[in-house]
């Protein structure tokens, strides 16, 4: 299994400025993926992060307001950038350790509340 | 364009009754999962389900998978309060670069009452 943290767990934050939530895994693990999580709502994904590389965006979410980075293979940032109210969400890291494991584990989550 | 659906959203039961959630998806899938997520947490794992006709039990809870008419389904025997929670299923598409990119259902929020 994969034990994954998140920093910070939860943040209020003023409209216009930015949040970077750090996710850390206790394993090397092959793919880290970012989720979002709005209110009430289900879990969408927003990218993957790749190592080495730019991350992979999925349609609606674009590298300027979700700047990701993943130096290594236990390690990735998530940028909330000029954020609004409408970015209160929890924002969920994700990892699939290795091809053919099958089990795909959710970190803790960092609950962002934005004023 | 994968789309999963979950059906019932919200399912109030009684202590001791059986229930099932459906999910559907709309194209074809390498893999289903079904995890629990309790109020204010994160999400746990239940199943992984990787081929047709492929069943899992644990404890009150066992899911199967139907690739052919695209259908899992969560039952739920002898329903206890502890399994008060919401219950999504995700599905990742078909092909490698799809891998670990999982599409969620709506959820189902799952109440057991005495």
């Amino acid at each position: 299994s994969a034990v994954i943290s998140q920093k910070p767990s939860r943040d209020i934050c003023q409209r216009g400025t930015s949040l970077t939530i750090q996710c850390q895994v206790d394993s090397q693990v092959t793919m880290m993926f970012w989720y979002r999580q709005q209110p009430g709502q289900s879990l969408t994904l927003i990218a993957t992060a790749n190592q080495g590389s730019e991350a992979t965006y999925e349609s609606g979410f674009v590298i300027d307001k979700f700047p990701i980075s993943r130096p290594n293979l236990t390690f990735s940032t998530l940028t909330v950038s000029n954020m609004s109210p409408e970015d209160s969400s929890i924002y969920l890291c994700s990892v699939h350790p290795f091809l053919g494991h099958e089990t795909q584990y959710f970190g803790p989550g960092t609950r962002l509340l934005v004023l | 364009e994968l789309k999963v659906e979950q059906n019932p959203l919200f399912l109030s039961m009684q202590e001791g009754k059986n229930y099932t959630i459906y999910c559907n998806y709309s194209t074809t899938s390498d893999r289903l999962y079904w995890y629990r997520q309790d109020p204010g947490k994160s999400l746990e794992s239940l199943f992984v389900l990787l081929s047709n006709g492929a069943v899992k039990q644990e404890g009150r809870l066992m899911a199967s998978l139907d690739t052919k008419a695209r259908l899992s389904t969560l039952h739920i025997t002898a329903a206890v309060h502890d399994l008060s929670a919401t219950y999504f299923c995700a599905v990742a598409k078909a092909g490698g670069t799809s891998y670990g990119k999982l599409t969620f259902g709506q959820g189902t929020i799952l109440t057991v009452h005495p």
